[in-house]
């Protein structure tokens, strides 16, 4: 099975922070990776697809990227809406993983 | 509007059984494979079963051999079976859309509880 090493497990920052969080994949995955926001008792909600491609609706601020099996998720202006636990997830290879998560607080 | 709703959630005492339905709307559901994803209380997300459209399934090694998934197309309904269920079974289960897609869908959930 492709292992999802997520870090950091969970950050305190203040708005309009940047905010980076990563991925390493313990394999080649490709593009087939996906970021995604989940809220207190609310269903994940996909940010990026492709690694770097940004979702519909989603704000710019968000964005993805990819260097061999390490991803990242940048959030370049922490805004109070973006304070939640953030999950990347691989879709290359069944079956599919996702990271330890990322909790966002306020600082 | 797309629509995933789960149903079939309860209590139920180790090695029991349970089915979930996850009942779909709003898009192409036969052109979807579909997927079942897991969260125990406080912790993080965990794929637990996919149909594919030409109905191959796939599973986590933490289910394999108790869980099996289904498809009913007619019905634009997911499922899964669950039997010989165990303490850490308990767990939040959401129905997914093909998260290989542009587009993802996700129900709100419906909650396993695995107790005596």
């Amino acid at each position: 099975d492709i292992q999802m090493t997520q870090s950091p497990s969970s950050l305190s920052a203040s708005v309009g922070d940047r905010v980076t969080i990563t991925c390493r994949a313990s394999q080649g995955i490709g593009n087939d990776l996906g970021w995604y926001q989940q809220k207190p008792r609310k269903a994940p909600e996909r940010l990026i697809y492709g690694a770097s491609s940004l979702q519909s609706g989603v704000p710019s601020r968000f964005s993805g990227s990819a260097s061999g099996t390490e991803f990242t998720l940048t959030i370049s202006s922490l805004q109070p809406e973006d304070f939640a636990t953030y999950y990347c997830l691989q879709h290359n290879s069944y079956p599919w993983t996702f990271g330890q998560g990322t909790k966002v607080e306020i600082k | 509007e797309v629509q995933l709703l789960e149903s079939g959630g309860g209590l139920v005492q180790p090695g029991g059984s349970l089915r979930l339905s996850c009942a779909a709307s709003g898009f192409t559901f036969n052109s979807y494979a579909m997927t079942w994803v897991r969260q125990a209380p406080g912790k993080g997300l965990e794929c637990v079963s996919l149909i594919s459209t030409s109905y191959s399934t796939y599973y986590a090694d933490s289910v394999k051999g108790r869980f099996t998934i289904s498809r009913d197309n007619s019905k634009n309904t997911l499922y899964l079976q669950m039997s010989s269920l165990r303490a850490e079974d308990t767990a939040l289960y959401y129905c997914a859309s093909d998260m290989r897609k542009p587009y993802d869908y996700w129900g709100q959930g419906t909650l396993v509880t695995v107790s005596s």
